[in-house]
C-alpha cells in the first residue's frame, strides 16, 4: 500500500486479556516507531526499530508490553494482561532512514479499549 | 529533559481569518529538530514541517508559515485565510541529539475549529 497500515482499526478487549496490534510500514522503510496517544494528549514514544532489532524500547511502560519486527517489515505490538489504563490509540510510523529528523509517516492508529 | 508546551487547548475562528498556533519548547540539546503535525478526525498524523536548530529562517508554504525564534524557544505556526478543511488538532514536537532523534516529544496539541 501507499501508506502505513495498522490493523485492526478498533479493538475492544476485556481486562486481563492479551492483544496484538499490527503495523505494516511503507515498503522500503527501514525505521519503524510505535507511539501511544491517550485521550486529549499528544503521542508518546514507545519503541523504535531499525531493521529487525529494537534500537530503543525505553518508552515501553512495563514488561506487559512487547514488540517484534522479525523480518524487518511488519511489526506487532503485544500487550499482555491488559489493564483499563492501556486504553489509547496506538500509532505506528515509518521512515526511510533512521531517526525522526527525517520525515516519518504515521498510520491511522489502532484504538484499543479495555473494558 | 525535553518538553513542548502548547498553551492553547482550542481555538475557534471563522473562515478566512488568520490564526497562529503557539509552541514553546525546552531542551538542553544544541542540535534538535522541531516539527508540526496535523491530526484530522481520521486520526492519522500528517507531517507539515521539520526545522533544525541551526536554521532560524522563517518558512512559508502556501497559506502556512512558521516562525522559529531560538531566543524565546518558540516555533509558532500561522495559517493565513483559514478554511474549514484546516479544522484539526495540531501538534508541535521536538527531537534532540541527546535523547535520540528516533524519539519525538509532542505537545498536548491545539484543536483548531474553523467555521464557515
Amino acid at each position: 500500500g501507499a501508506g502505513v497500515s495498522q490493523t485492526p482499526s478498533n479493538k475492544v478487549t476485556e481486562k486481563g486479556k492479551y492483544v496484538e496490534l499490527r503495523c505494516d510500514p511503507i515498503s522500503g522503510h527501514t525505521a519503524l516507531y510505535w507511539y501511544r496517544q491517550s485521550l486529549g494528549q499528544g503521542p508518546e514514544f514507545l519503541i523504535y526499530f531499525q531493521g529487525t532489532g529494537a534500537a530503543d524500547d525505553s518508552g515501553l511502560p512495563n514488561d506487559r508490553f512487547f514488540a517484534v519486527r522479525p523480518e524487518g517489515s511488519v511489526s506487532t505490538l503485544k500487550i499482555q494482561r491488559t489493564e483499563r489504563g492501556d486504553s489509547a490509540v496506538y500509532l505506528c510510523a515509518s521512515s526511510e532512514r533512521q531517526g525522526m529528523n527525517t520525515e516519518a509517516f504515521f498510520g491511522q492508529g489502532t484504538r484499543l479499549t479495555v473494558v | 529533559a525535553q518538553k513542548v508546551t502548547q498553551a492553547q487547548t482550542e481555538i475557534s475562528v471563522v473562515e478566512k481569518e488568520d490564526v497562529t498556533l503557539d509552541c514553546v519548547y525546552e531542551t538542553r540539546d544544541t542540535t534538535y529538530y522541531l516539527f508540526w503535525y496535523k491530526q484530522p478526525p481520521s486520526g492519522e498524523l500528517v507531517f507539515l514541517i521539520r526545522r533544525n536548530s541551526f536554521d532560524e529562517q522563517n518558512e512559508i508554504s502556501g497559506r502556512y508559515s512558521w516562525n522559529f525564534q531560538k531566543s524565546t524557544s518558540s516555533f509558532n505556526f500561522t495559517i493565513t485565510a483559514s478554511q474549514v478543511v484546516d479544522s484539526a488538532v495540531y501538534f508541535c514536537a521536538l527531537s534532540g541529539m541527546n535523547t535520540g532523534f528516533q524519539k519525538l516529544v509532542f505537545g498536548t496539541g491545539t484543536r483548531l475549529l474553523v467555521s464557515p
